[in-house]
């Protein structure tokens, strides 16, 4: 069976410091990963995908994931926090069998 | 524009009527699946389905009922409403269910509240 466990609840940080968002993953298989954020009232949106191609992988707004087997995480990371990126991020495993595990997500704060 | 739409987007109502959440996407996707949100435990798998007439249970099925007659449309119905399934309930779509390779798209939701 595969799970997600995202490691904080909520993050806070400063607008223009960096954001480390971190999740952790348990899969029988080489699994496809995923992050997406959820603004208030709204859908999820994808951020980035893993499906084992490069282990560093970009996304939007300036998000970045790496992969890393021999940890089993898959944390999220940007530079540069802003305002707009306020909001609930879920972390997501994948085993390709029509099962997708998400994380119980973690509430980013950003402080002006 | 095309995109997934869910309707309505909020709805209360009182144990043990029925009510139906309605789902429609202009992709033309395969897939569509139905979530629901609570806190604390991310979102969770109710329904899934790979085409029209083609549906399968997924991570917490009971008490809830599908169909998909036709590949834009999938609603989900409760048939017997309980506290229990108050929620956020997300519908989405995916060209493949595999999800390997394919994020799925959502829709904004519905807020549905039993009394």
């Amino acid at each position: 069976a595969q799970s997600v466990t995202q490691l904080d609840s909520h993050v806070s940080v400063s607008e223009g410091t960096p954001v480390l968002l971190r999740c952790n993953y348990s899969s029988s298989y080489s699994p496809s990963l995923f992050w997406y954020v959820q603004h208030p009232n709204k859908g999820l949106q994808l951020l980035l995908k893993y499906t084992s191609a490069a282990t560093l992988v970009k996304g939007i707004n300036g998000f970045e994931a790496e992969f890393k087997k021999s940890e089993t995480s898959f944390h999220l990371t940007k530079p540069s926090a802003h305002m707009s990126d306020a909001a609930e991020y879920f972390c997501v495993v994948s085993d390709g069998n029509n099962d997708m595990r998400f994380g119980a997500g973690t509430r980013l704060t950003v402080k002006p | 524009d095309a995109g997934i739409t869910q309707s309505p987007r909020y709805k209360i109502t009182e144990t043990g009527r029925q009510v139906t959440l309605m789902c429609h996407q202009t992709w033309s996707h395969s897939y569509m699946f139905w979530y629901r949100q609570d806190l604390g435990h991310g979102l969770r798998l109710i329904y899934y389905s790979a085409a029209a007439d083609i549906t399968d249970k997924g991570e917490v099925p009971d008490g809830y009922v599908v169909s998909r007659s036709k590949t834009e449309n999938f609603p989900l119905t409760l048939e017997s409403a309980t506290r229990s399934q108050t929620s956020v309930y997300f519908c989405a779509s995916s060209t493949t269910g595999g999800l390997r390779n394919q994020p799925q798209h959502f829709g904004d939701g519905t807020r549905l509240s039993i009394l």
